[in-house]
């Protein structure tokens, strides 16, 4: 069975640092494609970011909002997948959720999120 | 950036009723990567549609997707009480720079 199983979530104060994991069962992580999404409250979807597989390049890209601040890594070793942000700001108060991303598939499986909250 | 409107905002059916849903993109979506979720309150999303039409595992005949290019349509052909819900549209066509609409609500 798939799991995706977020932690690391908190409060955090403004131009503070968070590093959330996502850990990962069921499928053959090494080849996977692993994206970061998030949910304000009340609000809708915001993609994050995407990280391709090693053997791709381990490449990942970033939402404009996001873009220099966040930081998305993996490791295979430990089938999980990584979000740094840094410099937060309270419009990053969300639930984040890491998802499996097939190509052609889209979005197949989701954590079942974790919440950031950013205030003084 | 492609950007996914979705009609209406708020959709008041009953059980047993047909439901439309409707996402239109600003640009033709890449090979009619439209994928349809459904979320809950306080829940994950969850996979219904990919490809604009291809329902993912386990999800129940009543829901179809159909569109090609800029224009795609989520139907439910006989409402149950568990499909009222949230639901999103999102592209991935345009990889890296996936986007979602900004989701119809199903209500009773």
């Amino acid at each position: 069975e798939v799991q995706l199983v977020e932690s690391g979530g908190g409060l955090v104060k403004p131009g503070g640092s968070l590093r959330l994991s996502c850990a990962a069962s069921g499928f053959y992580f090494n080849d996977a494609w692993m994206s970061w999404v998030r949910q304000a409250p009340g609000k809708g979807l915001e993609w994050v970011g995407r990280i391709i597989s090693n053997a791709g390049g381990a490449k990942a890209d970033y939402a404009a909002p996001v873009k220099g601040r966040f930081t998305i890594s993996r490791d295979d070793s430990k089938t999980s997948v990584f979000l740094q942000m840094n410099d937060l700001k309270t419009e990053d108060t969300a639930t984040y959720y890491c998802s499996w991303v097939v190509p052609a598939s889209a979005f197949g499986r989701w954590g079942q999120g974790i919440s950031v909250t950013v205030s003084s | 950036e492609i950007v996914l409107t979705q009609s209406p905002g708020t959709l008041s059916l009953s059980p047993g009723e047909r439901a439309t849903l409707s996402c239109r993109a600003s640009q033709t979506v890449s090979n009619d990567y439209l994928a349809w979720y459904q979320q809950k309150p306080g829940r994950a999303p969850r996979l219904l549609i990919y490809g604009a039409s291809t329902r993912a595992t386990g999800i129940p005949d009543r829901f179809s997707g159909s569109g090609s290019g800029t224009d795609f349509t989520l139907t439910i052909s006989r409402l149950e009480p568990e499909d009222f819900a949230v639901y999103y549209c999102q592209q991935y066509g345009s990889s890296p720079m996936y986007t979602f609409g900004q989701g119809t609500k199903l209500e009773i």
